[in-house]
């Protein structure tokens, strides 16, 4: 079945970075696309970035753009977000999520457990 | 104020049937597919509805999705205290070219 697991979370002060992984299992990861979504505390689900099955298409939310780069290794079955410039407002759960296709826009159809970024001085 | 609209509560009794609408416009729901996640305390969501009206296998067919126009409804049927959870509507924007998730609507089971 299909397995996500995120991994890397943690406390960091602002300004800092951090990158987060997400490791694959269960599908063939190299045909699909891949997403990480984010859930502040007590608060709903806000998209964070897309990239498509061989990374040929990215899209970011404006919330990160500039910030945040989703990047995949799919040798190593893994997804990864590189987080620069970290502000106070991205903390949140951050789980990586399973596209229905190759690329961008299929929906989420299996989520990982979440990992937890807590920006804060 | 969110792209997707979502009410942020709603509420029935066990057997009774629900609706939890979703309200977009025609460069999300208008124009793309929509889609429903169930998110129960202190889990991950899960895919409940996708492409409009369609059921993962293991969803039963309390749950059913319909979307007219720039907006979208999930319907329950025969609540039960299980379904107690958070409801989100969500879609790709072509204009903003990002996805989008409603405001989520917190469904108690009274």
């Amino acid at each position: 079945q299909v397995q996500l697991v995120e991994s890397g979370g943690g406390v960091v002060q602002p300004g800092r970075s951090l990158r987060l992984s997400c490791a694959a299992s269960g599908f063939t990861f190299s045909s699909y696309g891949i997403h990480w979504v984010r859930q502040a505390p007590g608060k709903g689900l806000e998209w964070v970035a897309v990239t498509s099955y061989d990374g040929g298409n990215k899209y970011y939310a404006d919330s990160v753009k500039g910030r945040f780069t989703i990047s995949r290794d799919n040798s190593k079955n893994t997804l990864y977000l590189q987080m620069n410039s970290l502000r106070i407002e991205d903390t949140a759960v951050y789980y990586c999520a399973k596209d229905r296709n190759s690329g961008w826009y299929g929906g989420f159809d299996s989520w990982g457990q979440g990992t937890l970024v807590t920006v804060s001085s | 104020q969110s792209v997707l609209t979502q009410p942020p509560s709603a509420s029935g009794t066990p057997g009774q049937r629900v609706t939890i609408s979703c309200s977009g416009s025609s460069s999300n729901i208008g124009s793309n597919y929509l889609y429903w996640y169930q998110q129960l305390p202190g889990t991950a969501p899960k895919l409940l509805i996708y492409t409009n009206n369609q059921r993962p296998s293991g969803v039963p067919d309390r749950f059913s999705g319909s979307k007219s126009g720039t907006s979208a409804s999930l319907a329950i049927s025969g609540l039960r205290s299980e379904d107690e959870a958070d409801y989100y509507c969500a879609a790709w924007d072509d204009s903003l070219s990002a996805w989008f998730f409603g405001g989520g609507t917190k469904l108690t089971v009274l």
